[in-house]
């Protein structure tokens, strides 16, 4: 059974930094594409980085280009998405999702993150 | 970067009842890389169809999907009690992957 679970998430201050990380098991890590997805209160759902098997390819939506980075660790099984310079509209739910291809076909629970003074 | 509209934002049917919902693309989507998602309250998403017509696993056969180019349709034959949700639809065609505002389904 395909599992990923995050952690990591918790209060920040606008500005500030927090790192994520999703433990993945029951199926080969180092076959996929991973993603991060994120959803604000209330809100739909907004793609926000991937990241190929081997780490070698990385695409971001606009809004977090130059201030998340995602990587992995395929010994550990773990995906991660560092976030710099935090706004109040990264507050979120955010999702580790597992991709056949681009397409995202097992998620996470998810972990909130929220950003305010 | 390729826009999902669906509609409508709401839909009220009672259980048995037949759903149809819509989503338009603001450019064709390449090889139909076009998903849809149930998701209900405190869960993750979940993938009922890929490809624009692929039932994922596990998922009955009272959800269908369906079009091409930019105009798609899920469709649940009749309405059961656990499926009453939001559904988004998602194009996978290329990069930003982006996702529809969603459509909750309601009971009547």
């Amino acid at each position: 059974e395909v599992q990923l679970v995050e952690s990591g998430g918790g209060l920040v201050q606008p500005g500030g930094s927090l790192r994520l990380s999703c433990a993945a098991s029951g199926f080969t890590f180092s076959s996929n594409w991973m993603s991060w997805v994120r959803q604000a209160p209330g809100k739909g759902l907004e793609w926000v980085a991937n990241i190929k098997q081997d780490g070698s390819e990385t695409y971001y939506v606009d809004s977090v280009k130059g201030r998340f980075t995602i990587s992995r660790d395929n010994a550990k099984k773990s995906l991660y998405l560092q976030m710099n310079s935090l706004r109040a509209e990264d507050t979120a739910v955010y999702y580790c999702a597992r991709g056949e291809g681009w397409l995202f076909d097992d998620w996470g629970q998810g972990t909130l993150v929220t950003v305010s003074s | 970067e390729i826009v999902l509209t669906q509609s409508p934002g709401t839909l009220s049917l009672s259980p048995g009842e037949r759903a149809t919902l819509s989503c338009r693309a603001s450019q064709s989507v390449t090889s139909s890389y076009l998903a849809w998602f149930q998701q209900k309250p405190g869960q993750a998403p979940r993938l009922l169809i890929y490809g624009a017509s692929s039932r994922a696993t596990g998922i009955p056969d009272r959800f269908s999907g369906s079009g091409s180019g930019t105009d798609f349709t899920l469709t649940i034959s009749r309405l059961e009690p656990e499926d009453f949700a939001v559904y988004f639809c998602h194009q996978y065609a290329g990069s930003p992957l982006t996702f529809g505002g969603g459509t909750k389904v309601e009971i009547k």
